[in-house]
């Protein structure tokens, strides 16, 4: 199964900070990967799909980026709300796997 | 509005079995592939397998097959998630979600149920 590898498991930053985070798969899977945020007691929330298209009513401020096996995940310009965990998902070969989360925290 | 409701909370003792069901509402239920999702309290998500309700075609994780039971009734837009005999380690709160596609294949998944914590303690 291809492993994803999420780097940092968890970030601290600030209102208005720009935050990127690092998925990395254990094999090439083209562009075929999605970001998510959770919050607890939430469902997860689809940000990103084909590692860079934008979720209709998800802020410009989050984007993504990457293909084969590195991608990122950026955030411009923090806002209060996005305080939350955030997981990539690829969807290359079956199993679909998850990476293991990085844990976005305030300063 | 695509909407996916799911069961209600579940405690049970170790061995019983158990169905979990999640229905789908705004959309053709047959024409997307439903996917479940296991969290694991303080842990990170594991994708459990998918069905497409057209055709109940299944996919499992190898990780999860023959432990869980996909299914699908498309005349009532639900999909199932069915134990034979639980475990104390299959507490979880389990989510299902509507996948889409892109390109003809599965891209993402863009609507999810609200979970279903099942306790498992004897």
């Amino acid at each position: 199964a291809t492993q994803l590898t999420q780097s940092p498991s968890s970030l601290s930053a600030s209102v208005g900070d720009r935050v990127t985070v690092a998925c990395r798969a254990s094999q090439v899977i083209g562009t075929n990967l999605a970001w998510y945020q959770h919050k607890p007691g939430k469902p997860p929330n689809l940000l990103i799909y084909d590692a860079s298209i934008l979720q209709t009513g998800v802020p410009s401020r989050f984007s993504g980026s990457g293909s084969g096996t590195d991608f990122t995940l950026t955030i411009s310009g923090l806002q209060p709300e996005d305080f939350a965990t955030y997981f990539c998902q690829h969807f290359n070969i079956y199993p679909y796997t998850f990476g293991q989360g990085t844990k976005l925290e305030f300063k | 509005e695509v909407q996916l409701v799911q069961s209600g909370a579940e405690v049970k003792k170790p061995g019983e079995s158990l169905e979990l069901s999640c229905k789908g509402h705004g959309y053709i239920f047959a024409n997307s592939w439903i996917g479940w999702v296991r969290q694991v309290p303080g842990k990170g998500l594991e994708w459990i397998g998918m069905i497409y309700p057209g055709d109940s075609d299944t996919r499992y994780n190898p990780s999860f097959e023959g432990q869980v039971f996909i299914s699908a009734d498309k005349s009532i837009n639900t999909a199932y998630l069915r134990w034979i005999s639980l475990k104390a380690s299959d507490t979880a709160i389990y989510f299902c979600a509507r996948h889409g596609f892109l390109r003809q294949q599965v891209a993402y998944a863009d609507s999810w149920g609200q979970g279903t914590l099942v306790t498992v303690s004897s």
